[in-house]
């Protein structure tokens, strides 16, 4: 059973410019939630989406974005992009029920300049 | 607001010594509970898991943790580290109906062989 894929694994932008971030659940999952992991802070929450419906939302500024796909494919997207929004994107997997995990991919390292 | 608190930020340890990786958190509901390990440029992997029954659970790689509900807490434990153990660990918690992980910031264990 193949994991959870993000594209691509690593990022170089500028600031001002806009990026799209890809995740591929795994097959079955149908819940997709996104993160942000940077040194010191953690992982911090960003959206997670069900069935194309975006169930929550962190407190990220509107610059951060996201939809799902019906095949339960994520992207999320940051717009403006600023120096502080160089981090590891993670998106996470789970399937619907109580007592579910997290299954997380390898990341997308962005780094703006 | 949910928190997630981890203790220690950096553990060193030689190997064969025993790990006990503190978390708390805020929240007086009913909470699931992970460990997540992330090995140097690798993804996040599950650890261990508690959802109800028997507060102690074990994990994989010879890892457990114990749930204490009066305290809010749930510690990692392994009575004998070695030194593929390096690594950082993660403590998160989910809440029903939030449909997000907190995590708490991480503890970097370095383990000297």
């Amino acid at each position: 059973k193949a994991g959870v894929t993000q594209t691509p694994r690593y990022l170089i932008k500028t600031r001002g410019q806009q990026v799209t971030l890809s995740c591929s659940p795994i097959s079955g999952h149908r819940s997709v939630s996104w993160y942000q992991q940077t040194p010191g802070q953690g992982l911090q929450f960003l959206f997670e989406y069900f069935s194309e419906t975006q169930r929550n939302k962190g407190n990220f500024p509107g610059r951060f974005s996201g939809r799902q796909f019906s095949n339960s494919r994520s992207e999320m997207n940051v717009s403006t992009l600023e120096l502080g929004d160089s981090a590891l994107y993670l998106c996470a997997s789970s399937s619907q029920g109580r007592n579910t995990e997290a299954f997380f991919g390898q990341g997308t390292r962005l780094t703006v300049v | 607001a949910q928190s997630v608190s981890q203790h220690n930020h950096h553990v060193i340890l030689s190997e064969a010594a025993s790990l006990e990786l503190g978390c708390n958190y805020s929240y007086g509901g009913t909470v699931n509970l992970f460990w997540y390990v992330q090995y140097p440029g690798q993804h996040l992997q599950l650890l261990l898991k508690y959802f109800s029954g028997d507060p102690l659970v074990k994990g994989i790689k010879g890892f457990e943790a114990e749930f204490i509900k009066s305290k809010f807490s749930f510690n990692l434990r392994k009575p004998s580290v070695q030194w593929s153990d390096t690594a950082e660990y993660f403590c998160a918690v989910y809440t029903s109906g939030t449909y997000k992980y907190i995590f708490g910031t991480g503890t970097r264990l370095k383990v000297l062989a």
